[in-house]
């Protein structure tokens, strides 16, 4: 799977807009670029996702780079509730004809960006 | 909602134990998967099992086993428990191969 690759941490006010920022320089045409976050003693959930275009959802956007080698997680209003491990992840659509099992499904998570969200 | 939920959120456990972990999906999802989480090694895939009855070996298999009797249900199983599988195991599921995975809350798994 390509890699990306996120700072290890990150600070924003409350109530202010945070933009997380992800590299993928070696994201392949089939690649969708996921965005998972895991808040203090929870599982994992979605946040969002895109091939291309941007994208927003009540969540967050994500904003991609026209070259695909970037992307951005924008939070419009940063809560406490927000502060969480990030995670942006790539899926490779192009495995899912593979009959390689669980790899094919799997998500591989890197080691995040940790928010943490000043009041 | 999705609704993912695992039968204990902390366990403790003596070495040499049977353990026994639940995961309860009530989104008809035909896809399941259990992972455990440690520091520094991020989230690695355990098993996976894509329809009743059937399951495939994920990053780090040895130690555990699965079963997927009914599809709403995925129990991951220690036979013989030991303490580096001292963890956090997340139970997720998921529709289709690029579906969305929903994670339980997880359940922290301590062997003395």
């Amino acid at each position: 799977d390509a890699k990306t690759t996120q700072p290890n941490s990150m600070e924003s006010n409350e109530e202010e807009p945070v933009h997380l920022p992800c590299n993928h320089s070696t994201i392949s045409g089939t690649d969708y670029i996921h965005w998972y976050r895991q808040l203090p003693s929870q599982g994992p959930e979605y946040v969002i996702h895109g091939l291309t275009s941007n994208v927003n959802n009540r969540m967050a956007s994500l904003a991609i780079a026209e070259d695909r080698k970037s992307s951005t997680l924008i939070l419009h209003r940063a809560t406490l509730r927000d502060a969480a491990v990030y995670y942006c992840i790539l899926r490779d659509v192009g495995e899912l004809g593979n009959t390689s099992g669980a790899g094919s499904y799997q998500l591989t998570f890197g080691k995040g960006t940790k928010l943490s969200v000043i009041p | 909602d999705v609704k993912v939920t695992q039968s204990s959120r902390y366990l403790v456990k003596r070495t040499g134990e049977k353990v026994f972990l639940e995961c309860v999906q009530d989104m008809d999802h035909e896809n399941m998967f259990w992972y455990r989480q440690d520091p520094g090694l991020g989230l690695r895939l355990i098993y996976f099992s894509y329809d009743v009855k059937m399951k495939e070996k994920g990053d780090i298999p040895e130690g555990y086993s699965v079963s997927r009797e009914k599809k709403e249900r995925f129990s991951l199983i220690l036979e013989s428990a030991s303490t580096n599988q001292t963890s956090m195991y997340l139970c997720a599921s998921s529709i289709g191969g690029l579906g969305t995975q929903y994670f339980g809350p997880g359940t922290r798994l301590t062997v003395l």
